[in-house]
């Protein structure tokens, strides 16, 4: 079965302090990963969509990279603006339309 | 460039009542989807559709049941709500899929469902 496993659940950062949020996942064939960011109270907001182990994209301070077995996102001296949930999903082959995603990690960054 | 619309925006159930949560998208994707997000949680598929004409349940089908019935539009219907489903529910669409074509996904503003 597809599963989707985002850590940590929760990250407090000082502004400045780099980090990394993981998203593992066990898919039988990868289509597609993708990185999105939440607002409370929004929807989620596009950011990446990896598809082959090696992979790399990145935008502004995040990056995101991708292997067989799971993809980092990346933040460089992060901002207070780049508090937010951070959802990964995934786009298995088995079933080409069925996105799943995972439970998220909610980051604070402090001034 | 309206994308994804969802409607309504905000609803307040009695148990045991029945709803319809409307969703259409007019960027001519095959793929749509239906989510639900529980309070600090990640989305969590309900129901999909591939193309018109076709449904298949996602991760927690229970209690819903939906409609594709166009290219454009797909409907989630409650049909006996319960508290359980007071939920924030997500409309979304998959442009193309395959990295040919660059596959992204496209969410609606989301529909703040309460079961009382």
């Amino acid at each position: 079965e597809d599963q989707v496993t985002q850590s940590p659940e929760a990250l407090r950062l000082q502004e400045g302090e780099s980090s990394s949020l993981n998203c593992s996942y066990t898919v039988s064939g990868l289509r597609g990963l993708f990185w999105y960011r939440q607002d409370p109270g929004k929807g989620p907001e596009f950011l990446f969509t990896l598809y082959s182990a090696g992979e790399e994209k990145e935008k502004e301070r995040l990056k995101a990279t991708l292997t067989k077995k799971e993809s980092f996102l990346h933040i460089t001296a992060p901002k207070p603006e780049d508090s937010a949930t951070y959802l990964c999903a995934v786009q298995a082959d088995s079933s080409a339309s069925k996105i799943i995603f995972g439970s998220g990690t909610r980051l604070s960054i402090r001034p | 460039n309206a994308g994804v619309t969802q409607t309504p925006k905000f609803q307040v159930l009695k148990t045991g009542q029945s709803m319809t949560l409307q969703c259409a998208q007019d960027m001519n994707h095959n793929s749509m989807y239906w989510y639900r997000q529980d309070p600090g949680m990640g989305l969590r598929l309900i129901y999909y559709s591939a193309s018109e004409g076709t449904t298949d349940k996602g991760e927690v089908p229970n209690g819903y049941n939906v409609s594709r019935l166009n290219k454009r539009e797909f409907s989630l219907r409650l049909e006996s709500a319960a508290p359980s489903q007071t939920s924030v529910y997500f409309c979304a669409s998959l442009s193309r899929t395959g990295q040919e074509f660059g596959n992204t996904i496209y969410f609606g503003e989301g529909s703040w469902l309460t079961v009382v």
